[in-house]
């Protein structure tokens, strides 16, 4: 099975910092991974889907890239709406909808 | 407007039974593919199984032999049976739309599922 490493666990940024969030498969997955966004108490949201497209509605401060085994989720200049704690997920190898450990984001 | 609403959360005893319902609006559930996630709390999220529009399932390990997921598509309604219920089933659990068959793009408010004597 794929294994995703997700880093680092927690992070914490200040408002207008740039954050960098990667996201590591243990194994190819080619561009088949996705990134969401959950807010405390909330569902997930899905932000990014093939590891670079921005899904319809969500602000283009949110960026990913990366193929292969390595990606990387970007804020380019944090909000405070955007703590939460965000997770990629891969979807080369179906079913298995893996998904990665989490990276939690507070504002220092 | 696509919208997802679960139910049948609850407390439940060790060796228990539950049901989890998913109502479905704005799409039909049986021309996609439909997942139910978890998260334990204070976890990550975790995928319990999935149901392919032409009606192949698919399950974790976890809860393999377990759950059972199935849909009613008169009721365009996505379910999960959950039987031998265990202390770390304990999670809330999402019911998901799944987009070209990758893409978690709809996700349900979530329904609580405590196992414990």
């Amino acid at each position: 099975d794929i294994q995703m490493t997700q880093s680092p666990p927690s992070l914490s940024a200040s408002v207008g910092d740039r954050v960098t969030i990667t996201c590591q498969a243990s194994q190819d997955i080619s561009y088949y991974l996705n990134w969401y966004q959950q807010k405390p108490g909330k569902a997930p949201k899905l932000l990014i889907f093939d590891a670079s497209n921005l899904e319809t509605g969500v602000p283009s401060r949110f960026s990913g890239s990366g193929s292969g085994t390595n990606f990387t989720f970007t804020i380019s200049s944090l909000q405070p709406e955007d703590i939460a704690t965000y997770y990629c997920q891969q979807c080369d190898n179906l079913p298995l909808y893996t998904f990665g450990q989490g990276t939690k984001l507070e504002i220092k | 407007e696509v919208q997802l609403v679960e139910s049948g959360g609850g407390l439940i005893q060790p060796g228990g039974s539950l049901r989890l319902s998913c109502a479905a609006s704005g799409f039909t559930v049986s021309n996609n593919y439909m997942i139910w996630v978890r998260q334990a709390p204070g976890k990550g999220l975790e995928w319990v199984s999935v149901i392919y529009s032409g009606g192949s399932t698919y399950y974790a390990d976890s809860v393999k032999g377990r759950f059972t997921i199935s849909r009613d598509n008169s009721k365009n309604t996505l379910f999960l049976q959950m039987n031998s219920l265990r202390a770390e089933d304990t999670a809330v659990y999402y019911c998901a739309r799944v987009r070209a068959i990758a893409v978690l793009d709809y996700w349900g408010q979530g329904s609580l599922v405590t196992v414990s004597s």
